[in-house]
């Protein structure tokens, strides 16, 4: 199985600022990596597609880099809203999901 | 628009079998281009993925979960289902259905609103 891990587990930052969130896959993935965005009380959202495509109607703020074993999701300007739990995905060898990364208001 | 809708009862007794059901509606789900796809995610924690299935019956489960799964499909009604045999506490949990984009990129695009499901006597 597949292990992917995110990190940091909580990042504090105020709006504005960059964010800028991990995710390492135990092993080569290709660009089969999702992130996604949840909300409390919410399903998750569907951010990132093959690691660096944006999904229909998520703004430009948010990109997706990475290929292999290691990933980057970047929220360039941080509103108001982006304020979630985020979770990437990989979808080479069955499916996980990383633990996720709480991005909190500091 | 699609949308997916969980259903099923919210609490289901220790030892019991947790049934679900996804209803598709705003498209058909008999395409070869999607998987249906069930996820969970217990109180406070990170998501998992349960299982999928294509229209045409072929399944795959997680492998920490596949020997009391069963995922099916139904597409003269258009809905797909979960079954989880011998449950405990730690089955209690949101449970979401998805579609999954299945092809050059593979992805979750669309997903319902989730249903909870609590196991207690």
């Amino acid at each position: 199985e597949i292990v992917v891990t995110q990190s940091p587990a909580t990042l504090s930052l105020s709006p504005g600022e960059r964010a800028t969130l991990s995710c390492r896959a135990s092993q080569s993935v290709s660009s089969y990596l999702a992130w996604y965005q949840q909300k409390p009380g919410q399903a998750p959202r569907l951010l990132i597609y093959d690691a660096s495509n944006r999904a229909t109607g998520i703004p430009a703020r948010f990109s997706g880099s990475g290929s292999g074993t290691d990933f980057t999701l970047t929220i360039s300007s941080l509103e108001p809203e982006d304020f979630a739990v985020y979770y990437c995905q990989q979808r080479s060898d069955s499916l996980t999901f990383g633990g996720g990364t709480k991005v909190e208001i500091k | 628009q699609l949308q997916l809708q969980e259903s099923g009862p919210g609490l289901v007794k220790p030892s019991e079998t947790l049934s679900l059901t996804c209803t598709v509606s705003g498209d058909s789900i008999s395409s070869s281009s999607y998987y249906w796809v069930w996820i969970r995610q217990p109180p406070g924690k990170g998501l998992e993925w349960i299982g999928s299935i294509s229209y045409s019956g072929s399944t795959y489960y997680n492998p920490s979960l596949k020997s009391r799964v069963t995922i099916s499909v139904d597409t003269s009604k258009n809905q797909f289902s979960l079954k989880l045999s011998s449950v405990t506490a730690a089955d209690t949990a949101v449970y979401y259905c998805a579609r999954e984009v299945f092809g050059v990129v593979i992805y979750m695009d669309v997903w319902g609103k989730g249903t909870t499901v609590t196991v207690s006597s």
